[in-house]
């Protein structure tokens, strides 16, 4: 089955630009969205079809994809961007979702 | 907005019935997911239904014991789980998928709005 893997953690500091991959077998040849979870609350969409942001969500957050890995950039990060985040794309040779394993980001 | 409920303790081999309540939107245009995450670990997508109710998935570990059906009429999606192990316990979150091909040979399935999530503890 298809594979995702995050690091486990990236630390940042505030007002820096924080970079969370996601990397997969020819990743770029699929449509990679990103969730933030932050304690105790539901995980909140990010980023979907690579680059899109929902509405409501700010400009700091973009994503880009190619190749085997997929990027998740925050900038000018805030405290309140504290949170795991979590990368997600669609096997298609199993018919199903696939997460990866969650990256904990944590503002220094 | 999703809101779950449902949620308890039960014992090992025990059943629970979990429900998630839509409103906002047309809860029959979209398929919906129950996705489930153990304490302290990452999130696992459980079940699938389609916008009718015709078309059910389910993880492989939960095959033959969790059922996932929808109310349409009543904008409500269940989660029935019979057998429970230990290893089901987790937060479960509703959540409605959105599919489709946004450009030729690339295709995006994902989940855009989620529920609270409701906890189901199996324990003796």
């Amino acid at each position: 089955s298809y594979v995702l893997t995050q690091p486990p953690s990236v630390s940042v500091a505030p007002g820096q630009t924080a970079r969370i991959t996601c990397g997969g077998n020819n990743i770029g040849s699929k449509s990679v969205h990103w969730y933030q979870q932050k304690p105790g609350q539901a995980p909140v969409l990010v980023v979907y079809d690579d680059s899109d942001r929902p509405s409501g969500i700010p400009e700091r957050f973009s994503g880009s994809n190619s190749g085997n890995t997929a990027t998740l950039t925050i900038s000018r990060v805030e405290a309140g961007d504290e949170a795991d985040y979590y990368c997600q794309v669609w096997d298609s040779s199993r018919d199903h979702v696939v997460f990866g394993g969650g990256t904990k980001l944590t503002v220094v | 907005q999703l809101v779950e409920s449902g949620g308890g303790l039960v014992q090992p081999g025990g059943s629970l019935r979990i429900s998630c309540a839509a409103s906002g939107f047309t809860f029959s245009f979209y398929e919906m997911k129950w996705v489930r995450q153990a304490p302290g670990k990452g999130l696992e997508w459980a079940s699938y239904i389609s916008s009718s109710g015709s078309s059910m998935y389910y993880v492989d570990s939960v095959k033959g014991r969790f059922t996932i059906s929808r109310d349409n009429a009543k904008n409500s999606l269940y989660l029935q789980m019979n057998s429970l192990r230990a290893e089901d316990t987790a937060v479960y979150y509703c959540a409605r998928i959105r599919s489709g091909a946004a450009r030729p040979g690339k295709y995006y399935y994902y989940m855009d709005v989620w529920g609270k999530g409701t906890t189901v503890t199996v324990s003796s």
